[in-house]
């Protein structure tokens, strides 16, 4: 099984700042990587597909990088709706997996 | 509109049955690989199973292995999650996915809105 390991676990982040959350596979993933967005008492949502490919609807803001085992979300000037938490999921290889989660507080 | 609703969920005793079901609308639901992704109090995601779109094609995490079946009825657009032998630690909120593109390796772009399951005494 492939693991996935976030950092950090937590983030209290003032708005307008830049964010930086890192997700690191226990082996290659290829670019079958991906982000969600899941606000409090809500559904997940995509926020980035196969590593750094973007989706329709979502804020410029959010953008995605890597590839193998090393993959980073950059929320770049963070606004106060983006309190939430955040996670990636594999894609490459069963069985499909998720890291443990960033929760990202707004100060 | 694109829209994936779960029900089924409800209080179960350990050793329990549940089915849950996911109506699917807005897409052509043959088309499109399906999961199973739950989520237990205050705790993160995990995948449970998944189903190709014609359904000849079923994946189980360990966890869901010999106690789970994952089906779907394209003709009523509906994916279900048959449960058996439900232990304590298979209360969480499930819910369903859609897949992106519609393999079975892939971004989950559709999310239901979840249905709770609790399994206690």
């Amino acid at each position: 099984e492939i693991v996935l390991t976030q950092s950090p676990d937590f983030q209290s982040v003032t708005p307008k700042e830049k964010v930086t959350i890192t997700c690191r596979a226990s082996q290659s993933v290829g670019s079958s990587l991906h982000w969600y967005q899941q606000k409090p008492d809500q559904s997940p949502k995509l926020l980035i597909k196969y590593a750094s490919q973007s989706i329709s609807g979502v804020p410029s803001r959010f953008s995605g990088s890597g590839s193998g085992t090393d993959f980073t979300l950059t929320i770049n000037s963070l606004e106060a709706e983006d309190a939430a938490a955040y996670y990636c999921h594999q894609s490459s290889s069963l069985p499909w997996t998720f890291g443990q989660g960033t929760k990202v507080e707004i100060k | 509109e694109v829209q994936l609703v779960e029900s089924g969920g409800g209080l179960v005793q350990p050793g329990g049955s549940l089915r849950l079901s996911c109506a699917a609308s807005g897409f052509t639901f043959s088309n499109y690989a399906m999961s199973w992704v739950r989520q237990a109090p205050g705790k993160g995601l995990e995948w449970v199973s998944a189903i190709s779109g014609s359904g000849g094609s079923t994946y189980y995490a360990d966890s869901a292995k010999g106690r789970f079946t994952i089906s779907r009825d394209n003709s009523r657009n509906t994916l279900y999650l048959q449960m058996n032998s439900l232990r304590v630690e298979d209360t969480a909120f499930y819910y369903c996915a859609k897949h992106y593109y519609g393999a079975p390796g892939d971004a989950f772009d559709i999310w239901g809105q979840g249905t709770k399951v609790t399994v206690s005494s």
